[in-house]
């Protein structure tokens, strides 16, 4: 069973430029979630999908949008990037359950993004 | 962005050392969860904490979720090499979809066979 799949793995792209990350949720997962790692920091929330809506959001500017896909999958985007946006970008994925005590929360392993 | 407040930052043991990390937040949590990060990998839960004063173990591992809703930490037990990794906790605050996690600032455990 394939947990979370990311890509691409690694990413260098110019100041000014846009990129898109994708991500495959674990199976039988419905809800995926985007976090930003920075070096020596622990994740920091970017939003989250499911029904392919946008429903929460974190401290982030607009240059930062998503997208989730009718299979689930899901996509970051990043326009107009700066070198802050260096860093491990992580999905993750859940059953869409309001059972709090089922916290089938899976990451992937990420892609690093290098802004240059 | 918030983050929760993990001490100590790094450790450097011996293996079969016990380790303590601890968390702490300003505001009040109803989830903690430990997570395990190797290089290259993303985190990897290993315990969920739902209710003050809640102590859970997985295996060599012990949690517990504090009193006062604002707190929490990790024990483990007889250390050994593939211990080593960073340590984060995270938590969940009330009336927050329970998908959105706010995370610690990581402990870098290291240990010597």
């Amino acid at each position: 069973d394939a947990g979370v799949t990311q890509s691409p793995t690694h990413l260098i792209k110019t100041r000014g430029q846009q990129v898109t990350l994708r991500c495959s949720p674990k199976s039988g997962h419905d809800t995926v979630s985007w976090y930003q790692q920075a070096l020596g920091q622990g994740p920091q929330f970017i939003f989250q999908y499911y029904e392919e809506e946008e429903r929460q959001r974190g401290n982030f500017p607009d240059r930062f949008s998503g997208h989730q896909f009718p299979n689930y999958s899901s996509e970051l985007n990043v326009n107009a990037l700066l070198l802050g946006d260096s860093a491990l970008y992580l999905c993750a994925s859940s059953p869409r359950t309001r059972d709090r005590f089922n916290y089938g929360y899976t990451f992937g392993s990420g892609t690093r993004l290098t802004v240059v | 962005g918030q983050q929760l407040n993990q001490s100590p930052q790094s450790m450097f043991i011996q293996e079969g050392e016990d380790v303590s990390m601890n968390c702490t937040s300003s505001s009040i949590f109803n989830t903690w969860l430990w997570y395990k990060q190797d290089p290259g990998e993303g985190p990897v839960l290993l315990i969920a904490l739902y209710k003050a004063g809640e102590l859970t173990s997985n295996g060599r591992l012990t949690a517990q979720f504090g009193i006062t809703r604002k707190d929490s930490f990790l024990n483990i037990s007889a250390s050994i090499p593939s211990d080593v990794g960073i340590y984060f906790c995270a938590g969940r605050a009330p009336r927050m979809d329970f998908q959105k996690l706010v995370f610690g600032t990581g402990t870098r455990l290291l240990v010597s066979p």
